[in-house]
């Protein structure tokens, strides 16, 4: 149980255009929602945390116009790199946990390269 | 802001030793868990530890959290090659209010490389 897919797995596009990446948990309802973005061999960074129905919050630093995160059920999110740049190409993970949970359980990621 | 400190963050031994890999914080955290990722893929949640003093074991993996939740130690006995990966601790956080929103706050993680 508990598991999160990512959509899609590998995104190739050109600098200035929109991306969207979808998270889903396939078996459970996600009370809450988490985008991370991880730089190779490092840890992840946390970029907002959304809840269903309501606005995500942002991490300081964290351009909400550039990264726009919709959670519009219990069971999806997105993330939507908006005017994406090269500085932007990372690998970006969703997680998900639900209802008193302590766990978050995480996405296969997506690995964005803007060209 | 909670900090999480966790030593060593790169590990490159042989098959067959033992290693112990650390967490630390002068922050107070409800749960501690930790997860195992390879490249490429998302991490995998290992084990969640909640209790001051509370030991787990999973098979040749054995977690610890600190009598004040402030610090945890992954011990891994025999390592092997299948052990190579990232491990990521992570602490969780109390929201405002008392409600408990399941933000985690991450080590820097520990690469761990076991030569066959």
């Amino acid at each position: 149980g508990a598991v999160v897919s990512q959509h899609p797995s590998r995104v190739i596009c050109k600098s200035g255009t929109s991306v969207k990446i979808e998270c889903r948990s396939l078996d459970f309802q996600a009370t809450t929602m988490f985008w991370y973005r991880q730089f190779p061999k490092q840890s992840l960074m946390l970029m907002a945390t959304s809840n269903e129905g309501s606005k995500a919050t942002y991490e300081q630093g964290v351009e909400k116009d550039k990264f726009l995160i919709n959670h519009a059920s219990l069971t999806l999110s997105t993330l939507t790199v908006t005017s994406a740049h090269p500085e932007d190409s990372s690998f970006y993970i969703c997680s998900a946990r639900y209802g008193g949970h302590y766990e978050q359980y995480f996405g296969p990621g997506t690995r964005l390269t803007v060209t | 802001t909670q900090l999480l400190e966790q030593s060593p963050q790169f590990l490159s031994i042989q098959e067959g030793e033992n290693l112990t890999v650390y967490c630390n914080s002068s922050s107070v955290f409800s749960s501690l868990q930790w997860y195992r990722q390879e490249p490429g893929e998302g991490p995998v949640l290992l084990v969640t530890v909640v209790t001051g003093g509370e030991v787990k074991k999973l098979k040749r993996l054995t977690f610890q959290f600190g009598d004040a939740r402030k610090d945890s130690s992954l011990h891994i006995t025999a390592a092997q090659p299948g052990d190579t990966g990232l491990y990521l601790c992570a602490g969780g956080s109390i929201g405002a209010g008392g409600t408990s929103y399941g933000k985690l706050t991450f080590g820097q993680g520990t690469i761990l490389t076991v030569h066959p």
